[in-house]
């Protein structure tokens, strides 16, 4: 009954390979985000979507592209990886889009670039 | 631009000892003000809310005011538990720039048995 998931948990690559991260939420919400953790724990905002669209794009170099197919995923696609890549990153959804809209997240993909 | 700034950590406390971690916030607007506690190896879970000024949250003895006049939500408990431990986040959502939620840094607390 997981409500967000990602898959994989861990990625580990070598500098300049491409990847991809999955996300899913079974919990009907029209909203998805994409979020970055540094080592430091700070969230970093990086893309949202409503209803497979694009809403919300931070300062995010082009080598990242989301992709959501309907409105339950929402995929993460890295080109060109650099060591600097090397983070958490989070899906997260919310019923809404509304201010009172909470997130609710999942388990995070650690990404190891080297 | 909106922004959250919650104290420094790593916070350390005994057991049964009184939480307090502070939480500031600047806005164009009103936005709805949120913690979440994320424990090792988890995404964040969301632990209270409040959606306007005086509003209070609570949640597992947890507890936060929205105070608008000095723009902070300083979450508080009466007495931690070791299974407190966790990093907490304080974080504002609003209409600017499309919903979204910008987070403060977070704040690690250690609670010793």
């Amino acid at each position: 009954d997981t409500a967000v998931s990602q898959t994989p948990k861990y990625l580990v690559t070598q500098m300049g390979n491409d990847k991809s991260i999955k996300c899913e939420q079974n919990l009907g919400h029209d909203t998805m985000y994409w979020y970055k953790q540094d080592s430091k724990k700070f969230l970093k905002i990086m893309f949202s979507y409503n209803n497979k669209e694009l809403i919300i794009n931070e300062t995010v170099p082009n080598r990242f592209s989301p992709k959501s197919p309907d409105k339950a995923h929402l995929n993460l696609h890295i080109n060109s990886l650099e060591l600097g890549d090397s983070a958490v990153y989070f899906c997260a959804s919310s019923p809404e889009q509304g201010p009172n809209s909470p997130l609710h997240f999942g388990n995070g993909t650690r990404l190891t670039v080297t | 631009g909106n922004s959250v700034t919650q104290m420094e950590g790593p916070v350390t406390l005994s057991e049964e000892a009184f939480l307090t971690i502070n939480c500031t916030y600047t806005a164009t607007g009103y936005p709805s003000l949120f913690w979440y506690v994320q424990y090792p190896g988890e995404g964040l879970q969301l632990l209270l809310k409040a959606t306007k000024a005086d509003d209070k949250g609570s949640n597992k003895g947890f507890e936060a005011t929205y105070r608008k006049e000095t723009t902070s939500f300083h979450l508080e408990k009466g007495s931690v538990q070791v299974s407190d431990s966790a990093v907490y986040f304080c974080a504002q959502r609003d209409g600017t720039g499309g919903f979204k939620t910008i987070f403060g840094a977070g704040t690690r607390l250690f609670v010793k048995a």
